[in-house]
């Protein structure tokens, strides 16, 4: 099976950089995503990688080290609209469905 | 087109009643997933489709959960019976092919909120 670990919740400020850490347990897995929730709405897709190393989109950034079982998630330059909650996904070898991490909270202040 | 869509958007029921719950998925879009979200958690996966059949039920929790696509595109989710611990958003999502790649990439509905009193 699968696990993933992130942080419950994150504090930041606008303007500021934070990083969401998310580590994983898995058999073997085809890449790791990252999805973003508003409250009550759909989570959507952020970023996924495939190979190790740094993907860049905009302002968020996201990172993979197969070796370590992890990655992260950066957002630059915080806005109040990145408060949300942001959740990290594998897709493993196994089966064509993501398995979620428990979700990271983001609350941006002014 | 329009995105994944779902419906009713708010479910309220009576322990022990079925419900069906509807999604829609992006016109085009041959694979298909449920999952389960509680309160303040992450998603838990419940069923995936790839055209009309469903490789992987693994994620249905128990025979009260049940699931069908028609045409390579409506799907509903059935539950029977429903239990208090059912209540949770049941969320759907659909992706042009079920791969490997960033092509894959899963598109959500707003949810399906549903109360079991």
């Amino acid at each position: 099976g699968q696990s993933l670990e992130q942080p419950s919740e994150v504090t930041a400020v606008e303007g500021a950089i934070v990083q969401i850490n998310c580590t994983y347990q898995t058999s073997g897995f085809y890449g790791l995503s990252w999805y973003q929730q508003h409250d009550g709405g759909a989570p959507t897709f952020l970023s996924y990688n495939a190979l190790d190393g740094l993907e860049e989109t905009g302002r968020f950034s996201s990172f993979l080290s197969r070796s370590d079982s992890y990655g992260y998630l950066l957002l630059q330059e915080l806005q109040m609209k990145d408060s949300a909650s942001y959740f990290c996904a594998v897709k493993d070898t196994g089966r064509r469905a993501l398995t979620f991490g428990s979700g990271t909270r983001l609350q941006v202040q002014p | 087109g329009a995105g994944v869509s779902q419906s009713p958007s708010n479910k309220v029921t009576e322990k022990g009643k079925d419900v069906e719950l509807r999604c829609d998925p992006i016109s085009g879009h041959t694979a298909l997933y449920w999952y389960r979200q509680r309160l303040g958690q992450g998603l838990e996966f419940l069923i995936y489709f790839q055209g009309n059949s469903a490789p992987d039920k693994s994620g249905l929790p128990s025979d009260r959960f049940s699931a069908e696509r028609t045409g390579e595109s409506v799907s509903t989710l059935t539950i029977q019976r429903t239990q208090q611990e059912d209540s949770a958003v049941y969320l759907c999502a659909s992706s042009l092919v079920a791969g490997q790649s960033v092509t894959d990439t899963q598109y959500f509905g707003p949810g399906t909120r549903l109360t079991v009193l």
